[in-house]
């Protein structure tokens, strides 16, 4: 059965500190990997991750994927309040389905 | 450019009624999906559709049916809705295979 399981669950921070969100996949016939976030309304497409080793970048937000070691990171620099939200990871399978972790809430306390 | 929308946003209604939801996309994506969330659970998949009349089952579908006659809808029916079928439900479409899905704002169900 495909899984993806995200990591830690939930994480509170300081304004301008640095955070790394954790994913692995269990995905078969593996295409991609989505990161949304989500705050109080639907989930919002921040990246798709295909190749292994390339990092994907948008203003302080980042995330690369590793094929062989099935995972992959975001990573949020300088902190705002407005960073606040639950991200969410997705592994798309050949079978055109997404599969989602549960996601990790982020809190970014002033 | 309205995208992507579900209606009603809000939703009570009694157990053993037939409800449903309602998705429409104006982006003529090929593919669109329904998904709910509960707390624990995250995002489970329901139904999605490849394309116009063809649909599939997706990790949570029993109680639920789905039908896609046009491209631009994809409505959602609970036959006879369960309390435990209160949840948040999404909707969601994508343009073709490899691409990211974008979703609708939700619709909060409530059963009694």
């Amino acid at each position: 059965e495909d899984k993806v399981v995200q990591s830690p669950l939930s994480l509170v921070v300081h304004e301008g500190d640095t955070v790394t969100l954790n994913c692995s996949y269990e995905v078969t016939n593996f295409r991609s990997l989505l990161w949304y976030k989500q705050e109080k309304k639907a989930p919002t497409f921040l990246f798709m991750l295909t190749s292994s080793g390339i990092e994907k970048k948008s203003g302080r937000l980042s995330s690369i994927l590793d094929k062989k070691e099935l995972f992959s990171i975001l990573n949020i620099t300088a902190t705002q309040t407005g960073d606040s939200a639950i991200y969410l990871c997705a592994g798309s399978s050949g079978s055109e389905k997404l599969v989602f972790g549960k996601g990790t809430k982020l809190t970014v306390n002033p | 450019d309205a995208g992507i929308t579900q209606s009603p946003r809000y939703k009570i209604t009694e157990t053993g009624r037939q409800v449903t939801l309602m998705c429409h996309q104006t982006w003529s994506h090929s593919y669109m999906f329904w998904y709910r969330q509960d707390l624990g659970h995250g995002l489970r998949l329901i139904y999605y559709s490849a394309a116009a009349d063809i649909t599939d089952k997706g990790e949570v579908p029993d109680g639920y049916v789905v039908s896609r006659s046009k491209t631009e809808n994809f409505p959602l029916t609970l036959e006879s809705a369960t309390r435990s079928q209160t949840s948040v439900y999404f909707c969601a479409s994508r343009r073709g295979s490899n691409y990211e899905q974008y979703f609708g704002p939700g619709t909060r169900l409530t059963v009694t």
